[in-house]
């Protein structure tokens, strides 16, 4: 199994509906997550951090982490056009600090 | 967070050339990493940068192909040794905040895109 695990989609999702992204890590990453947007041809920018079991909300954006069952999830309320991009989720590395990442997830939003 | 600029910001360069990568940081840092992006695919890293130390490297990156320098807690260069078409990939610089905290959260520069002919 790989560290962490997304599927590469694209999800499609209407204007206006909920998104939610997926992600699975195996025991050989610690329990600090990262969720980064990437728009085509631009870096990869941060918008939610979580290391506790629960949920973790920032305006329209919810992470979610589930420790028993590992896995981690971004939901995205009220998707809008903008938010189209590829998400990626990142862990980090147990005993050392450098972050795996997944392979990422590609969002499409529709108007 | 910190801002965190690169130079350049893209190049096109030939093979069996070298190229040196800027990385430069608004405020002082600890880590400083850098990764690959290659066309289509997630993050790679290289390498970790610690100043006053040598640079850590990832399985598969020798520091004959990509040197690191920092000579200080503001600024961190790589350089592309021997290139070829292979190397043409995003480079991205990224530092992390919180250090000495649980946080680890880590921030990108806007990344340099490196062609090789």
């Amino acid at each position: 199994q790989k560290e962490v695990e997304q599927n590469s989609g694209p999800l499609s999702v209407p204007e206006g509906a909920i998104a939610s992204l997926n992600c699975t890590y195996s025991d050989r990453v610690s329990q600090s997550f990262f969720w980064y947007r990437q728009y085509s041809g631009k870096s990869p920018e941060l918008i939610m951090s979580i290391y506790s079991n629960g949920d973790k909300e920032d305006g329209r954006f919810t992470a979610q982490l589930n420790k028993a069952s590992q896995y981690v999830s971004l939901l995205i309320r009220d998707s809008q056009p903008s938010d189209s991009a590829t998400y990626l989720c990142a862990a980090l590395g147990r005993g050392f600090q450098k972050l795996v990442f997944g392979t990422g997830t590609r969002l499409l939003v529709s108007p | 967070s910190a801002v965190i600029s690169q130079k350049p910001s893209r190049d096109i360069c030939q093979r069996g050339t070298s190229l040196t990568i800027q990385c430069q940081v608004d405020s002082q840092v600890t880590m400083m990493f850098w990764y690959r992006q290659q066309p289509g695919q997630s993050l790679t890293l290289i390498a970790t940068a610690n100043q006053g130390s040598e640079a850590t490297y990832e399985s598969g990156f020798v520091i004959d192909k990509f040197p690191i320098s920092r000579p200080n807690l503001t600024f961190s260069t790589l350089t592309v040794s021997n290139m070829s078409p292979e190397d043409s990939s995003i480079y991205l610089c990224s530092v992390e905040e919180g250090a000495g905290s649980s946080y680890n959260e880590q921030f990108f520069g806007p990344g340099t895109r490196l062609t090789v002919l």
